[in-house]
C-alpha cells in the first residue's frame, strides 16, 4: 500500500515569492491534515479536512496561508506571499477515522514532508 | 500551543543498551502516542496507549502511562543503530480529535 505522497521535497524561494505543496493521501482515508515543523520542534496543525470540508482551520494564518482539497482526496496548501518566517518543513498527514470516531483514537499516517527555506 | 515536552531532550548511548525517554503532559487526555522521525523522513507510529492502559508492548518497545502524573514512558529495549531517531508524544484530548505534540526527543546510537 503506498503511502502518504508529498512533493516537492525541498522547495527554496525568495521572500515574498508563492508557494504551493501538494499532497495525495492514503487510499479511502478521510482525513487529511497540514502541519507545520518548525526545527527542534514538534508539529503543529495548520489545518484538517474531513473529506472536502476544512472542519479546523483555526491555526491557519489566512493572510498568507490558503488550502484547498477539491475532490477530497489530493491536497494543496499555499503561502502567497512567503515570509522568511515561514521557513520549516510541512507535513500531509492522513487517517481513516473521520467524524466522531476521529475523537476516539486518531493515528495517523505521515508523508515525508517538504522543506521550504525562504531566503 | 505544544503540551507534550519529552525528557530528555537528547540522548546518547551504546548500541544494545535500553533508551529511555519520558513524556509529560498539562491536560487530560484520551489517549497518548510515541512516533519516530528519522532525518528526512516523515514520521511514523509506533505506538497508543488509551488513558485507562498503564502499559503497552510492541516488539522492542514499551510504554507505560501514568494519568495521576501526567506522564509517560518510552523504553527501547537492546537498542540497534536503526533506532537512532527523534522520538515524539503526542496527545489526544476527549473532546478534541487534535494531536498536541512535544518537541521530541533525539535518540544517538552509537554502534
Amino acid at each position: 500500500e503506498a503511502g502518504v505522497v508529498q512533493s516537492p521535497r525541498y522547495k527554496i524561494i525568495e521572500k515574498k515569492q508563492p508557494v504551493a505543496f501538494w499532497c495525495n493521501p492514503i487510499s479511502g482515508h478521510n482525513t487529511l491534515y497540514w502541519y507545520r515543523q518548525n526545527l527542534g520542534q514538534g508539529p503543529e496543525l495548520l489545518i484538517r479536512y474531513e473529506n472536502e470540508e476544512a472542519v479546523d482551520d483555526s491555526q491557519l494564518p489566512k493572510d498568507r496561508f490558503s488550502a484547498e482539497r477539491l475532490k477530497g482526496v489530493d491536497s494543496t496548501l499555499k503561502i502567497q506571499p512567503a515570509e522568511l518566517g515561514d521557513s520549516a518543513v510541512y507535513l500531509c498527514a492522513s487517517s481513516s477515522l473521520p467524524g466522531l470516531a476521529a475523537r476516539a483514537a486518531d493515528t495517523q499516517y505521515f508523508g515525508p514532508g517538504t522543506r521550504l527555506t525562504v531566503l | 500551543s505544544q503540551q507534550g515536552e519529552e525528557d530528555p531532550q537528547a540522548l546518547s548511548i551504546q548500541e544494545g543498551e535500553n533508551a529511555t525517554m519520558n513524556c509529560s503532559y498539562k491536560t487530560s487526555i484520551n489517549n497518548l502516542q510515541w512516533y519516530r522521525q528519522n532525518s528526512g523522513r516523515g514520521l511514523v507510529h509506533l505506538i497508543l496507549i488509551r488513558s485507562n492502559e498503564r502499559e503497552k508492548h510492541s516488539g522492542r518497545l514499551r510504554v507505560t502511562l501514568d494519568t495521576s502524573k501526567k506522564s509517560s514512558s518510552l523504553l527501547i529495549t537492546a537498542s540497534r543503530a536503526a533506532d537512532t531517531a527523534s522520538y515524539f508524544c503526542a496527545t489526544q484530548k476527549d473532546s478534541n480529535y487534535q494531536l498536541i505534540w512535544g518537541a521530541g526527543t533525539k535518540l544517538i546510537i552509537k554502534p
